[in-house]
């Protein structure tokens, strides 16, 4: 089983709404990522965990927050978005984070900010 | 830093047609090569990988070879087919001496087989 799942598959929200996104995976990967990609374009890195701890936080700006609550779940909590963070939101997984391990995504949750 | 070079898109073939999309990258260590593929509406796919020099991936009739000597990973299928029709990312994996292994993407090449 490679599955990684995503919820929800699509979300709505105001700017003032607060929201989050949730991944699961059961494949006991311990590196877990949350990428962000826009029409037409490649995924671009926004967080990474490693063993529940975070690893890599590209710059994200600070309305994004991830949380590992534990080996196989990745959340990411969303506060006070703007309309340019619409955009499809892919979580990954990988074994660890040598480079010879696959990443399998998820099918990504389309966040329609309004 | 590390790059990957796609082809640019769009590509439009007929069925049963031959295809190869270009890859080419620049790193600095020993990366690890693969293709992932993107159908409409849905999250990426790992399509076929490759870990060092002059390994071949494959997987539903696609095909690419790691040529360090090119640096190139060139995706090849002799016959699409209109299923084939989605984009298609290159990406290289190389570690970080400090913070780990990450994927960096070509832009993707949008194919599409008509019937």
């Amino acid at each position: 089983d490679t599955e990684v799942t995503q919820t929800p598959k699509h979300l709505v929200m105001g700017m003032t709404n607060k929201k989050s996104l949730k991944c699961e995976q059961h494949m006991g990967h311990r590196a877990m990522y949350w990428y962000k990609q826009k029409a037409k374009k490649p995924p671009e890195l926004m967080f990474v965990y490693s063993y529940e701890k975070l690893s890599i936080n590209e710059s994200v700006p600070s309305r994004f927050s991830p949380e590992c609550p534990n080996s196989s779940l990745l959340n990411l909590h969303l506060h006070a978005l703007q309309p340019e963070d619409s955009a499809l939101y892919l979580c990954a997984s990988s074994q660890d984070l040598t480079n010879k391990n696959i990443q399998y995504f998820g099918a990504g949750t389309r966040l329609s900010v309004l | 830093g590390d790059s990957v070079t796609q082809m640019e898109g769009p590509v439009t073939l007929s069925e049963e047609a031959f295809l190869t999309i270009n890859c080419t990258y620049t790193a600095t260590g020993y990366p690890s090569l693969f293709w992932y593929v993107q159908y409409p509406g849905e999250g990426l796919q790992l399509l076929l990988k490759a870990t060092k020099a002059d390994d071949k991936g494959s997987n539903k009739g696609f095909e690419a070879t790691y040529r360090k000597e090119t640096t190139s990973f060139h995706l090849e299928k002799g016959s699409v087919q209109v299923s084939d029709s989605a984009v298609y990312f290159c990406a290289l994996s190389d570690r970080e001496e400090t913070s780990g292994s990450r994927l960096t993407f070509g832009e993707g090449t949008q194919l599409t087989v008509n019937p």
